[in-house]
């Protein structure tokens, strides 16, 4: 039980494309679903919480014009990167929250953009 | 501001028992996290520590003192395919994780 999927699990595009990344809760239902980013060799930065229904909330530094986040239903959570550029390549996971103390990860989409 | 703290590096051989800390300091709490990932991969959940005191699952076990900030995570009888980076991760008073630093553990044969 608690999978996750994400979709596509790498991504190579030019400057100034965008990106869509997927995010699916396959056995449960997830009101909530976080995005985040890591960087080489760095530990994972919360970018935001993406609530079924609502807009999403962004952490503090997060373009919330370049990273647009969709939470249509209980099971799929949609992140774009809008004009994505080089300093945008890094792999960004997901994760999707079952209950209040517990998050199951995403595979995990490593983006690079030329 | 919000923070957890991890040593960087720890170096075991195979069959050795290694703690690996986290401290925290953060805007509420509810509990502290522990996650494995493998170079290239996404982090797979081991432990959850809502309250104080030391949970057991196999080989790994986890500890927390709420009034020390302060968790660990125990690993027993290491493994090679133990090798990889470990990440403590509270969940804080506003609903959401926040992750520590990272340590990269590495086992020896």
């Amino acid at each position: 039980g608690a999978v996750v999927s994400q979709h596509p699990s790498w991504v190579i595009c030019k400057s100034g494309t965008s990106v869509k990344i997927e995010c699916r809760s396959l056995d449960f239902q997830a009101t909530t679903m976080f995005w985040y980013r890591q960087f080489p060799k760095q530990s994972l930065m919360l970018m935001a919480t993406s609530n079924e229904g609502s807009k999403a909330t962004y952490e503090q530094g997060v373009e919330k014009d370049k990273f647009l986040i969709n939470h249509a239903s209980l099971t799929l959570s949609t992140l774009t990167v809008t004009s994505a550029h080089p300093e945008d390549s890094s792999f960004y996971i997901c994760s999707a929250r079952p209950l209040a103390d517990t998050q199951y990860f995403g595979p995990g989409t490593r983006l690079t953009v030329l | 501001g919000q923070s957890l703290e991890q040593p960087s590096e720890v170096t075991a051989v195979e069959g050795a028992i290694v703690q690996i800390n986290c401290t925290y300091q953060t805007s509420g709490f509810y509990g502290l996290s522990w996650y494995q990932q493998h170079d290239g991969g996404a982090p797979t959940f081991l432990s959850y520590n809502a309250l104080d005191g030391l949970e057991e699952t196999g080989r790994f076990s986890s500890f927390l003192s709420r009034s020390d900030s302060y968790g660990y995570l125990l690993l027993q009888e290491l493994q090679m395919k133990d090798s990889a980076s470990y990440f403590c991760a509270a969940y804080s008073g506003t609903y959401k994780y926040i992750f520590g630093t990272g340590t990269r553990l590495k086992v020896l044969a």
